[in-house]
């Protein structure tokens, strides 16, 4: 599956480091997703955009700034992380994000964050 | 807000068998989609099946099908003829409609997901 690509795979940072994680969809698709994925807890989801726009931000952290500068492309900006943010970061796409029949969501491979 | 619960953290059957893994909701809405994840040690995120609530039809997709109960905000899926490959994490989602059905407003909406179940499959 090549339609939604992340990188890096693996990431391993101190808390006091700045990095930044990319998601890139090739499915023309106007919606894109972050989604948070820790042992033993449900997927929870991050992040929306629609056509570049923010739409929904569900409380998260302020040390987690996700930026999409045009519908291919999405990321989220990492700073003074917690090690209880390590977790597997998931990016997803749909092809217009408002729950219309076609707007099924499909997953990149995921980073998987440990923070020391 | 809605809530998706899977009650079978694990579960295990011999291959070329059926197995029925669980998933039930909670929701006020009354328009919706409901999907099945399989999510293999790769960590791949990847789509089994889809539900449209308004659709009394349950969906099918080869060997995969669901028992959708809307009235009892259940969703099984069932996997026949079950092979090693089916050996994933399964995850039940929910997703509101927006901006169908006449409804006002538009954006994007996230899945909500359960805990999973852990299917494997024994040779």
């Amino acid at each position: 599956e090549t339609g939604v690509t992340q990188t890096p795979r693996h990431l391993v940072m101190g808390m006091t480091n700045k990095k930044s994680l990319k998601c890139e969809q090739h499915l023309g698709h106007n919606a894109m997703y972050w989604y948070k994925q820790s042992a033993k807890k449900p997927l929870e989801l991050m992040f929306v955009y629609s056509l570049e726009e923010r739409v929904e931000n569900n409380s998260v952290p302020s040390r987690f700034s996700p930026e999409c500068p045009n519908s291919s492309h999405l990321f989220l900006h990492l700073h003074t992380l917690q090690p209880e943010d390590s977790a597997l970061y998931l990016c997803a796409s749909s092809q217009d994000g408002r729950g219309t029949s076609t707007d099924t969501q499909y997953f990149g491979p995921g980073t998987r964050l440990t923070v020391l | 807000a809605q809530t998706v619960t899977q009650s079978q953290p694990e579960m295990s059957v011999q291959e070329a068998e059926t197995v029925t893994l669980s998933c039930t909701y909670d929701t006020s809405e009354s328009n919706y989609y409901l999907f099945w994840y399989k999510q293999p040690p790769s960590r791949q995120m990847i789509l089994v099946i889809r539900q449209e609530a308004y659709k009394q039809q349950n969906a099918t997709e080869n060997r995969f099908s669901v028992n959708f109960q809307k009235a009892a905000k259940s969703f099984s899926l069932k996997i026949s003829d079950s092979q090693l490959g089916d050996t994933a994490m399964y995850f039940c989602a929910f997703m509101n409609s927006i901006g169908e059905f006449g409804d006002s407003g538009g954006g994007a909406d996230g899945l909500t997901f359960g805990k999973g179940t852990h299917l494997i499959i024994q040779p």
